[in-house]
């Protein structure tokens, strides 16, 4: 079954203990994006990679980092959580990242992580 | 950048009625697509509907149909026969093609109760 797979699912932890929620997609896509969704925001990218070793920022990237050292794989790390980084996070996933006609983007069951 | 805005925080439909959902976005782009995610108390994001922009047809999914108008930037969801199993947020996307990424840029979401 095509799909985009995070984990955990829920997570609670306290200010300053690193953590990194991981994301896998079995489609081969070539592009991956992480978005946080906040009441009354809507979702809001926090970086996107285009292919392996290639990422960037997007609207939200403080206090982030990601990787993507393989195709399928792009975890998001918080070297420091802060409380204000409580928030639902969705990672996601498409073929080409906007440069083909079938471009669609897949999301993940979602990440729900409480900063205490 | 591009900006989307849902003017309707919430609304309501009695089942089996018809109820459409309005998106308005803002962009200098030409080629982009547009989209609308169900995201039912669940929090998964799902795919109800895309959109090309040069495509003049108007997309539809079973139930599901949209109005685009190009010129009115105007993208609104209408769900005919409407299903309990439709109660959700409903956000509307924009995706571009700027410089060498694209990103999904979100609505603030319109949530729809159906009623019996």
């Amino acid at each position: 079954e095509a799909q985009v797979t995070q984990n955990p699912r829920y997570l609670i932890t306290v200010t300053g203990k690193k953590l990194t929620v991981t994301c896998s997609q079995n489609m081969n896509h070539e592009y991956m994006s992480w978005y946080r969704q906040d009441p009354g925001l809507g979702l809001r990218q926090i970086y996107y990679s285009m292919n392996v070793e290639v990422t960037d920022k997007g609207d939200v990237p403080e206090g982030y980092k990601v990787s993507r050292k393989e195709k399928r794989n792009f975890p998001l790390i918080l070297e420091s959580p802060s409380p204000n980084q409580t928030s639902l996070y969705f990672c996601a996933s498409s073929l080409a990242g906007g440069f083909s006609t079938r471009e669609t983007q897949y999301f993940g069951p979602g990440t729900r992580l409480l900063v205490l | 950048a591009q900006t989307v805005t849902q003017s309707q925080p919430e609304m309501s439909v009695q089942e089996a009625e018809t109820v459409t959902l309005s998106c308005t976005y803002d962009t200098s782009e030409n080629n982009y697509y547009l989209f609308w995610y169900k995201q039912p108390p669940s929090r998964q994001m799902i795919l109800v509907i895309r959109q090309e922009a040069y495509k003049q047809q108007n997309a539809t999914e079973n139930r599901f149909s949209v109005n685009f108008q190009k010129a009115a930037k105007s993208f609104s969801l209408k769900i005919s026969d409407s299903q309990l199993g439709d109660t959700a947020m409903y956000f509307c996307a924009f995706m571009g093609h700027t410089g060498t990424a694209s990103k999904l840029t979100f609505g603030t979401g319109t949530r729809l109760q159906v009623t019996l």
